[in-house]
């Protein structure tokens, strides 16, 4: 089984500008999560999908919006880029329903930097 | 919304001594709570979970423990190696809600 797939690993992008990120979750799995990773800051929440809704959001400003389409793909995007946005974005997938199979495999990350 | 609170934030052992992380939550609809551990430029993974409906796991040298009264979980690694050292992360979950809340992360250096 092909595991979680993140694209791009990498990407320098300059203050203003808003970036796309993209998550392939496992086959069959319906939940992706994304989360924001800083030294020091640990794993912050910053939204979860699953059948193409928003079940729930972190406290990160508007300019973090995400989507989900009907294949369980997932994509985050960050407007009007700021240098504290800079950080390694992480998503993970799931189930995502009921109370078995909940483990949550991450994939590799994508690493932004804003300069 | 949740807090989770994790301690102690760096944790440095000898090798063959036992480590113990613990984690508070605040949620009480949390009902997952998995560990998960990060090497260095590694993503994590997985390395044991306990659901609400439990109150112990074990697995080898890695054991978990879920106080829900008190809203506190703990992990407990013996015999540890010097591989053990990594980056650990509790999280809290509320599984039929997508919400997923971790901690600030405990940094276990385990010396030769």
């Amino acid at each position: 089984k092909a595991g979680v797939t993140q694209t791009p690993r990498y990407l320098i992008k300059t203050r203003g500008q808003q970036v796309t990120l993209s998550c392939s979750p496992i086959s069959g799995h319906r939940s992706v999560s994304w989360y924001q990773q800083t030294p020091g800051q640990g794993l912050q929440f910053l939204f979860e999908y699953f059948s193409e809704t928003q079940r729930n959001k972190g406290n990160f400003p508007g300019r973090f919006s995400g989507r989900q389409f009907s294949n369980s793909r997932s994509e985050m995007n960050v407007s009007t880029l700021e240098l504290g946005d800079s950080a390694l974005y992480l998503c993970a997938s799931s189930s995502g329903q009921g109370s078995m199979n909940t483990e949550a495999f991450f994939g590799q990350g994508t690493r932004l930097t804003v300069v | 919304g949740e807090n989770v609170e994790q301690h102690p934030s760096t944790l440095s052992v000898q090798e063959g001594d036992s480590a113990v992380i613990k984690c508070t939550y605040s949620d009480s609809a949390s009902n997952y709570f998995p560990w998960y551990k990060q090497e260095l430029g590694k993503r994590p993974q997985l390395i044991i979970d306990i659901r609400s409906n439990v109150g112990e796991k074990k697995d080898q040298r890695i054991a978990v423990t879920l106080n829900k009264t008190a809203k506190h979980f703990s992990l407990h690694i013996t015999e540890t190696q010097p591989e053990d050292s990594a980056v650990y992360f509790c999280a809290a979950i509320v599984t039929n809600a997508g919400k997923s809340t971790f901690g600030d992360g405990t940094t276990l250096t385990v010396k030769p």
